[in-house]
């Protein structure tokens, strides 16, 4: 059974940087052509991507939030953590992990979410 | 405002049809495929439609999901109060600004 499950802060202070994980179960980090993707949702508003992570390492990222964001992966751990630095109140939103299972860009989708975790800015 | 364009909402009587469009560009739709999810309230997303036409197993065969050059299209039919949800279609652009893009969304309600 394939889960994945975000977990970090509810509340973080403006300028802070937000550390978030995403621990999956039910498959490996290190399975060939899997990968995870993170995706958030500020209340009342549409879905935004914003980065993913492959098995191979291959990283990708949101260009309007290329330079606050980091994400990487502990395969021992079953993790995967993005870091948002210099968080804003516009960033308050609902933060979802997904399995991404193919390494495609043709064919890109999500097909197992975390419940999501709702991150608040606010100081 | 999102790269890929969905009306905001569509509305439709139980046991009816609706459709649901996604427009988008040669970068995004018409090079890649398409994918469909559907957001019940307070819920996380669920993969509805893949690879434009595929369903995931349990998904019923009242959602269809077709592609045509750069827009795509979700199709419900026989209608329920349990498909009152969100819908957002979903791809990858292989533009200079590379990266997975979603619709702005439609709100379906089931009258």
């Amino acid at each position: 059974q394939v889960t994945l499950k975000e977990s970090g802060p509810v509340l973080v202070k403006p300028t802070e940087t937000l550390t978030l994980t995403c621990t999956v179960s039910g498959f490996s980090l290190s399975d060939p052509g899997l990968g995870v993707t993170w995706i958030r949702q500020p209340p009342g508003k549409a879905l935004e991507w914003l980065a993913h992570i492959f098995s191979n390492d291959d990283k990708a990222y949101s260009t309007s939030l290329r330079r606050r964001l980091t994400i990487s992966s502990d395969t021992s751990k079953s993790q995967v953590v993005l870091s948002l630095t210099n968080m804003d109140p516009v960033d308050t939103a609902t933060y979802y992990c997904a399995r991404i299972p193919k390494y495609s860009s043709s064919l890109y989708y999500f097909d197992y979410w975390g419940q999501g975790t709702l991150v608040t800015v606010s100081s | 405002q999102s790269v890929l364009t969905q009306p905001p909402s569509v509305s439709a009587a139980p046991g009816q049809k609706v459709t649901i469009s996604c427009s988008g560009g040669s970068s995004n739709i018409g090079n890649n495929y398409v994918a469909w999810y559907q957001q019940l309230p307070g819920t996380a997303p669920k993969l509805l439609i893949y690879e434009n036409n595929k369903r995931p197993s349990g998904i019923p065969d009242r959602f269809s999901g077709s592609k045509s050059g750069t827009s795509a299209t979700l199709g419900i039919t026989g209608l329920q109060t349990g498909d009152e949800a969100d819908y957002y279609c979903g791809t990858w652009d292989s533009s200079l600004s590379a990266g997975g893009i979603f619709g702005g969304g439609t709100k379906l309600t089931v009258l």
